[in-house]
């Protein structure tokens, strides 16, 4: 059984440009959480997605900053026109569906942004 | 709204020494409480959860971590360290019916020989 996948592993962007990351989650799996790790600094949440829902957006920049979880394929974590200030490490988790017994999150190996 | 506070950002141990690293939460409702380890550029792998069951909680790799309700706290130790322990720890905190976690800032583990 295949781990939280994540690609790119590392995404290097220029300012003004958009950056997207990918998340499919554990086979089995139907929440997704998206995390950003700033340098030296712990993780931070952003958003917890359903399939064709977003249930908790409370941690996401009001401003472009988006998420999407569709029906089929992965989840998708989408910055328009970055800063430099989005240089930082993003983690994606996954957790079973209610009623499974466990919710424990597993943590795919993240995506490095750098914005030049 | 819940916290988590990890004393010591760097914590540096001799190979064979007893690891401690202290993790204190706040919360208004009974807690779950997780420890999370990250070897370099990789992702977050847990270690053991508490859960409401035993107080005394077991994980992998001879890691260990006890709930104190009167002290808020959640330390985790081993009794001998191995250089592979070497790596950053991170507690976690989840409360009531919120699914995401809160993390504390870490502390780097290193290992000495």
């Amino acid at each position: 059984n295949a781990g939280v996948m994540q690609n790119p592993r590392h995404l290097v962007r220029r300012r003004g440009q958009e950056a997207r990351l990918r998340c499919s989650p554990m086979k089995g799996h139907s929440h997704v959480y998206w995390y950003r790790q700033l340098p030296e600094e712990g993780l931070k949440f952003m958003v917890y997605l359903q399939k064709e829902n977003i249930i908790d957006e409370s941690g996401m920049p009001k401003e472009r900053f988006s998420a999407e979880f569709p029906k089929e394929g992965p989840s998708i974590l989408r910055i328009q026109q970055v800063v430099r200030g989005d240089s930082a490490a993003y983690f994606c988790a996954s957790s079973p569906p209610a009623g499974s017994g466990t919710d424990t999150q597993y943590f795919g190996p993240g995506t490095r942004l750098t914005v030049l | 709204a819940q916290s988590v506070t990890q004393l010591g950002s760097h914590v540096s141990v001799s190979e064979g020494a007893l690891v401690l690293l202290r993790c204190n939460y706040s919360s208004s409702v009974p807690p779950y409480l997780f420890w999370y380890v990250q070897y370099p550029n990789q992702g977050l792998q847990l270690l053991l959860k508490y859960t409401s069951a035993a107080t005394l909680v077991k994980g992998i790799n001879g890691f260990e971590a006890e709930f104190k309700k009167s002290e808020t706290s959640f330390h985790l130790t081993k009794p001998s360290a191995h250089m592979s322990d070497a790596a950053e720890y991170f507690c976690a905190v989840r409360t009531g019916s919120a699914r995401q976690l809160t993390f504390g800032s870490g502390t780097q583990l290193t290992v000495l020989p």
